[in-house]
């Protein structure tokens, strides 16, 4: 089961453009690239999900680059309700609920 | 729709206690997988099942937790006799089907007391 590495804290402020990067060396052919979002006290959110290249969603753009051995999650525009941890996932093929759940990252954005 | 319902959220017990957890999947998801968090760290998975199976239980203890998934209401975490070392957050996601996105819930807070 493939483990990641992200940084284990970042502060931004209000308004820039926030991009996490992670390292999942060990990546499988058919593993995918899953980012949550978690506050205190609460669940894991699902972010955005991605195989390669470049995806995105209302809230959040993932780069994948060709080695698929590193991606970018990227917060356009970021609020202080994003004040959370992300965490970066690789895997999935027959066990997407196997995933390794590495820390995470704490992001702090601050006014 | 409403989302992931655990229960309670906050669950104190004293050490040799049975602690109950449960969960209440969202409509239509038969897919129920139980995870624990220890502060500062991630989600750890324990127990993957569906309706009146386990699917696969390799990252519970195999003394003291059980779980359940009845054909009729919630999923059910059980820790017998808890011990300090049981106090987590374990949190619930459900699914429709085995790969696709998991939805959490907002967890239950177990303290051993």
């Amino acid at each position: 089961l493939a483990k990641t590495t992200q940084p284990i804290s970042m502060d931004s402020y209000e308004g820039q453009e926030v991009n996490i990067t992670c390292s999942h060396n060990n990546i499988a052919t058919n593993d995918y690239i899953t980012w949550y979002q978690q506050f205190p006290s609460q669940g894991p959110r699902f972010i955005i999900q991605g195989y390669k290249t470049k995806v995105t969603n209302e809230v959040a753009s993932l780069f994948i680059p060709a080695d698929r051995k590193s991606s970018t999650l990227s917060l356009p525009r970021v609020s202080l309700s994003d004040t959370a941890v992300y965490y970066c996932l690789s895997g999935g093929g027959d066990s997407n609920y196997q995933l390794i759940w590495g820390a995470g990252t704490k992001l702090i954005i601050k006014p | 729709n409403a989302g992931v319902m655990q229960n309670p959220r906050h669950l104190v017990r004293r050490r040799g206690q049975e602690a109950r957890l449960r969960c209440s999947p969202m409509k239509g998801h038969s897919h129920v997988y139980w995870y624990r968090q220890l502060p500062e760290e991630g989600l750890k998975f324990m127990v993957y099942l569906q309706k009146e199976n386990i699917i696969d239980e390799s990252g519970m203890p195999k003394e003291r937790f059980s779980a359940e998934f009845p054909k009729e209401g919630p999923s059910i975490l059980r820790i017998q006799q808890v011990v300090r070392g049981d106090s987590a957050a374990y949190f619930c996601a459900s699914s429709p089907s085995q790969n696709t996105e998991a939805f959490f819930g907002q967890g239950t807070r177990l303290t051993v007391v």
